[in-house]
């Protein structure tokens, strides 16, 4: 049973660069949800995908943006990088909308982007 | 004052003791409660999750909470050096979108052999 697989695992941009990270989520799952995390910090929510749809939105800038694909992948862009944007970004996946308690959220292991 | 907060740690412990995670959060309307273990380098892992007063156990792990006072612990008992990992505690919004977790900064945890 395959897990929530990200790509790449390492990555290092430039400033005012543009990056892809790339996620499968976990097998039976259909939603998958982004989280950045920063050094010593909890991850943060960046947003949801479902049904192909955007469905919730933290508070990240309009620089990030994503997509997923029909089946079920998703891809996370950001554009113009900024220094502050090195972090561990995660992909999550769960079933449905319905809740954490009825399909807890399952992690992949992370891009970490560099941002120089 | 944060959503949701823990103590940074580092939190140390000697082999085979009783460690004890702490979390308290702001909103009382609050339902439902996550534990995730994240050791260095690597992603969250659900431990447990709680959602009524008291407590729920799971092995060596019990995931405590107190709606009243607004904070929920786990603790772990017989505590191993594998153990050592930062521990973090999430919660959704209690209204609106559900759609996301909202995680404290985590416990580092620290068992010493």
């Amino acid at each position: 049973d395959a897990g929530v697989t990200q790509s790449p695992t390492h990555l290092i941009k430039t400033r005012g660069q543009q990056v892809t990270l790339r996620c499968s989520p976990k097998s039976g799952h259909d939603t998958v949800s982004w989280y950045q995390q920063a050094l010593g910090q909890g991850p943060q929510f960046i947003f949801q995908y479902y049904e192909e749809e955007e469905r919730q939105r933290g508070n990240f800038p309009d620089r990030f943006s994503g997509h997923q694909f029909p089946n079920y992948s998703s891809e996370l862009n950001v554009n113009a990088l900024l220094l502050g944007d090195s972090a561990l970004y995660l992909c999550a996946s769960s079933l449905g909308t319905g809740g954490f308690m009825s399909s807890p959220l399952h992690f992949g292991n992370g891009t970490r982007l560099t941002v120089t | 004052q944060k959503e949701v907060e823990q103590n940074s740690g580092p939190l140390s412990v000697p082999e085979g003791a009783i460690a004890s995670l702490n979390c308290t959060y702001s909103d009382r309307g609050s339902q439902s409660f996550f534990w995730y273990r994240q050791y260095s380098g690597k992603s969250p892992e659900l431990i447990m999750f709680i959602y009524s007063n008291g407590d729920k156990e799971d092995g060596r792990f019990t995931a405590q909470l107190n709606k009243a006072s607004q904070y929920v612990s786990l603790l772990i008992r017989d505590s191993q050096p594998s153990d050592s990992a930062t521990y973090l505690c999430a919660v959704p919004p209690p209204r609106g979108a559900t759609n996301k977790l909202i995680f404290g900064t985590g416990t580092l945890l620290a068992v010493q052999p």
